[in-house]
């Protein structure tokens, strides 16, 4: 079945740390996503790409960067870790759509808990 | 893009049904209802969406008024495992793109 995964599950790191969380899915969606939800909150867009090469900035971008280089795959970098990114990371892919025939259901991965000390 | 507004908590017994409200009073023609629900660990799934007719399925139906400003996810019979955050999203026809999730409203299932 497809699948969407996210690596690793949990991660414990030091302020200042670059760290990469990993998002891969087999449904050769265009649109890939990333959110992060912090305790008690809805989630919040961070980056999402349209298609490979296309990576667009969301509404709390700043101190992440995004990398399309296939389908399958949007990994996710925090350049220099803070601890206000400790957070849960959610990884979601789609279809493109077209006229509203399709749901645009977004398919989310399980998260990635990532601890910032 | 247009808000939504939805209770913060509700609470319901097992097996009764549930009817969770959502407010969206600044909808646009071409925008559809979307619900999505996240269990307790776990990535948001999606539950239902529709325009402007009311929609069944396996999960759950949704309840559009007439004037489309407001909905209403219901859960026929409510489980311990229907226990989540809903949210009642808001998005384009035709667009595909990224979904601005709200607070949604925390379900408790009392058995």
């Amino acid at each position: 079945d497809a699948e969407i995964t996210q690596s690793p599950r949990h991660k414990i790191t030091e302020t200042g740390r670059q760290v990469t969380l990993a998002c891969h899915q087999t449904w050769n969606h265009n649109n890939m996503f990333w959110y992060r939800q912090d305790l008690g909150h809805g989630l919040r867009l961070i980056h999402y790409s349209y298609g490979v090469q296309d990576t667009n900035k969301g509404e709390v971008s700043d101190g992440y960067s995004v990398s399309r280089s296939n389908t399958e795959d949007l990994p996710l970098t925090l350049e220099s870790a803070a601890s206000s990114q400790t957070s849960v990371y959610f990884c979601a892919s789609s279809e493109s759509t077209s006229g509203g025939a399709n749901t645009g259901e977004l398919f989310f991965g399980e998260g990635s808990r990532l601890t910032v000390l | 893009d247009a808000k939504t507004t939805q209770p913060n908590s509700m609470e319901s017994n097992e097996e009764e049904p549930v009817h969770l409200p959502c407010n969206h009073s600044t909808i646009s023609g071409t925008d559809y209802i979307h619900w999505y629900r996240q269990l307790p660990s776990q990535g948001p799934e999606y539950v239902i969406h529709g325009l402007t007719s009311n929609v069944n399925n396996r999960m759950a139906s949704l309840a559009i008024a007439e004037d489309r400003k407001s909905s209403t996810l219901i859960l026929h019979r409510a489980t311990l495992r229907d226990a989540a955050v809903y949210y009642c999203i808001l998005r384009m026809v035709g667009s595909a793109r990224q979904l601005t999730f709200g607070s949604g409203t925390q379900l408790t299932v009392l058995p």
